[in-house]
């Protein structure tokens, strides 16, 4: 399978832990980025990387959230001291940048979270 | 006011049927615009990007006016398979594509 993979596909946690979660992009993208999901909303947008650079944040990414792409390939996603508002789909895509203009995002299967 | 608004729906149509989804952006910077189609608890698929031309893609038809900001989706001789959430989608190149979604249109196709 060549396409975005995420893990784990669902997690259960309570109040207080912290959990970590890992995006494998497809091989040749060098741009990944984090979106969250709510019920009933579309994804909302929360970090980008471009190679192993965080480049942009979102306001929704709060002080307990982290996210790194070490060597530029896979990323983690990170948050501490979890709260049940924190339940949600977390999503992970990837892109090429060229000078095509292939912007074009593909989507992990998503890691679905609860926060008990 | 949601920088991409989606009317939620659900439509309900038979098999067979045309329909149509718009959206409107209010955000005049946006530069790319896409369709992108979601099964239940599944992920967002890429179902077509959208060109100031219109573009094609079999029984799917997507066109942009920018002068009213707003894209449609016109999905010709329904499928029970097209049944999905379809979500609009606007992006800015600002040194990387941000997207920006709208909360979706739900079809069901019904036999």
């Amino acid at each position: 399978d060549t396409g975005v993979s995420q893990d784990p596909r669902h997690k259960i946690t309570k109040r207080g832990q912290n959990v970590t979660f890992r995006c494998d992009p497809i091989s040749e993208h060098n741009r990944l980025y984090w979106y969250r999901q709510t019920l009933g909303q579309g994804p909302e947008f929360l970090t980008y990387f471009q190679n192993e650079a965080q480049l942009e944040k979102s306001r929704l990414l709060s002080d307990r959230f982290s996210a790194e792409r070490p060597k530029g390939s896979f990323s983690t996603l990170e948050i501490q001291r979890t709260e049940q508002g924190d339940s949600a789909m977390y999503l992970c895509a990837s892109s090429l940048a060229g000078t095509s203009g292939s912007y074009e995002q593909y989507f992990g299967p998503g890691t679905r979270l609860t926060v008990t | 006011r949601k920088e991409v608004e989606q009317d939620p729906g659900p439509f309900n149509v038979p098999e067979g049927a045309t329909v149509a989804f718009n959206c409107t952006y209010s955000n005049s910077a946006s530069q790319s615009f896409f369709w992108y189609r979601q099964d239940c608890r599944k992920e967002p698929k890429l179902l077509m990007s959208v060109y100031s031309s219109g573009n094609e893609d079999g029984r799917f038809t997507a066109q942009l006016n920018r002068a009213s900001q707003y894209i449609s989706l016109l999905i010709r001789d329904s499928k029970l398979s097209d049944s999905a959430t379809y979500l609009c989608v606007g992006g800015m190149n600002t040194g990387f594509q941000k997207l920006v979604f709208g909360t979706g249109t739900r079809l069901l196709v019904s036999p």
